[in-house]
């Protein structure tokens, strides 16, 4: 257990529609990332907060947007669903962001798309 | 052309033998080098971690990095079936924590 957590575990909606995933650092940790892990992209990292702000963007599309909120819980919201969105969604968590600390990656939602 | 390619097997090998994998990659500006072990239905965790050039082993592990060639490496010795996961090497510039990941390869140890 890396001890960073996601909710919900599966997610199974409609295309068009709108989703929040959300996602608890380990202890301590003040930044958080979002990774996305299709089969045919593989694990592609999408966006990082520290301590509230944005810190790095990566193959984040418009329509998905992610907040770091003050007790460092952050969201990911996904909204005009496709078909394509179907995929793995995981949050890891590292102490600073700088550099190259560890980042513990959470057990992850998996989203299907109908 | 990925930015990093890795062969995404699968490979099976029986207990014991030495595992190899790989990955190169075209961005001159990575200096942070990793590998990820991944089970089925869980995320990633780190085994191993290598900046710039240079070997570094960990009990069983051993990560290669050859920056001139582009070419990092991770081997197994003794594998284990307890080894049998997906292995995925992911690379960042340095100060930058935008790592890439190459596909992954799945691999299983045969008791």
């Amino acid at each position: 257990d890396s001890g960073v957590t996601q909710t919900p575990k599966h997610l199974i909606t409609a295309t068009g529609q709108r989703v929040t995933l959300r996602c608890s650092p380990r202890s301590g940790d003040l930044s958080v990332y979002w990774y996305q892990q299709s089969l045919d992209q593989g694990l592609q990292f999408l966006i990082q907060y520290y301590n509230g702000e944005e810190r790095a963007k990566g193959n984040i599309l418009e329509r998905f947007s992610a907040q770091q909120f003050p007790d460092l819980h952050s969201e990911l919201n996904l909204s005009s669903l496709e078909l394509g969105d179907s995929a793995l969604y995981f949050c890891a968590s590292s102490v600073v962001g700088r550099g190259h600390d560890e980042q513990f990656f959470g057990p992850g939602t998996r989203l299907t798309v109908l | 052309q990925k930015e990093v390619e890795q062969d995404p097997g699968p490979l099976s090998v029986p207990e014991g033998a030495i595992v190899s994998l790989n990955c190169t990659y075209s961005n001159s500006a990575f200096q942070y080098f990793m590998w990820y072990r991944q089970y089925s239905r869980k995320g990633p965790e780190l085994l191993m971690y290598t900046y710039s050039s240079g070997n570094k082993e960990d009990g069983r592990f051993t990560a290669q990095v050859d920056k001139s060639s582009k070419y990092i490496s991770l081997f197994i010795r003794d594998s284990q079936p307890s080894d049998s996961a997906t292995y995925l090497c992911a690379m960042s510039a340095l100060r930058n924590n935008d790592m890439r990941f190459g596909a992954g390869t799945r691999l299983t140890v045969k008791p």
